[in-house]
């Protein structure tokens, strides 16, 4: 079952920041914060993770809270092609364990 | 190829037919994953394989479906006596394991049962 919780959709103008939020409160000490997305009629793509600081490449920036139970996916201007679903999920590296992607936020990038 | 690579991208058949889907993970990635997605759902786990074992099967929906890994490469999910309710996509995904684990997918088989 997926541990985190996000919202089913969010508009965001073009040219803006995209701030797309997940919950992940039960979250544990060793469970690393992974965010995916899925264009239309594609394999997911990776974005971005981390375990407590946050991070920032050249695709988004991930904030993770003092307490990690909450975390930020930052698309810092987005663009028509952003839009995809957007999958937050939390797993324990060197585990083995399966990713579970959920239902994740269908982010809409408006022009 | 750079990337994760499948085949057939798109298979139709008719119910009760077998199908064999392949995935080409990057080399040297030593897990490999297979999900399904149906219309508009989310993935489902299916099963899991490091090197050749298959660690984790928890997510096969029925014994109807099987997976199987040569040579810690290429791997084949067979669907057996197909029903219309196993259209979907099915993605396969492989990582090289480590602390810096991130998944890549290929670009998925679409099959549809009649």
């Amino acid at each position: 079952d997926a541990k985190t919780t996000q919202p089913t959709s969010m508009d965001c103008a073009e040219g803006r920041a995209a701030n797309l939020p997940c919950n992940h409160s039960t979250i544990s000490g060793n469970e690393y914060v992974y965010w995916y997305r899925q264009i239309h009629s594609q394999g997911p793509q990776y974005i971005i993770h981390g375990l407590k600081n946050n991070e920032t490449n050249e695709m988004a920036s991930l904030i993770i809270t003092e307490d990690r139970k909450s975390s930020t996916l930052i698309l810092p201007h987005a663009t028509l092609r952003d839009t995809a679903v957007y999958y937050c999920i939390v797993r324990v590296a060197l585990s083995g364990n399966q990713f579970y992607f959920g239902t994740g936020t269908s982010l809409t990038v408006i022009p | 190829g750079a990337g994760v690579s499948q085949s057939p991208s798109n298979k139709v058949t008719e119910k009760g037919k077998d199908v064999e889907l392949r995935c080409d993970p990057i080399s040297g990635h030593t897990a490999l994953y297979w999900y399904r997605q149906s219309l508009g759902q989310g993935l489902e786990f299916l099963i899991y394989f490091q090197g050749n074992s298959a660690p984790d099967k928890s997510g096969l929906p029925s014994d109807r479906f099987s997976a199987e890994r040569t040579g810690g490469s290429v791997s084949t999910l067979t669907i057996q006596r197909t029903q219309q309710e196993d259209s979907a996509v099915y993605l396969c995904a492989s990582m090289r394991a480590g602390v810096q684990e991130t998944q890549y997918f290929g670009p998925g088989t679409r099959l549809l049962v009649l």
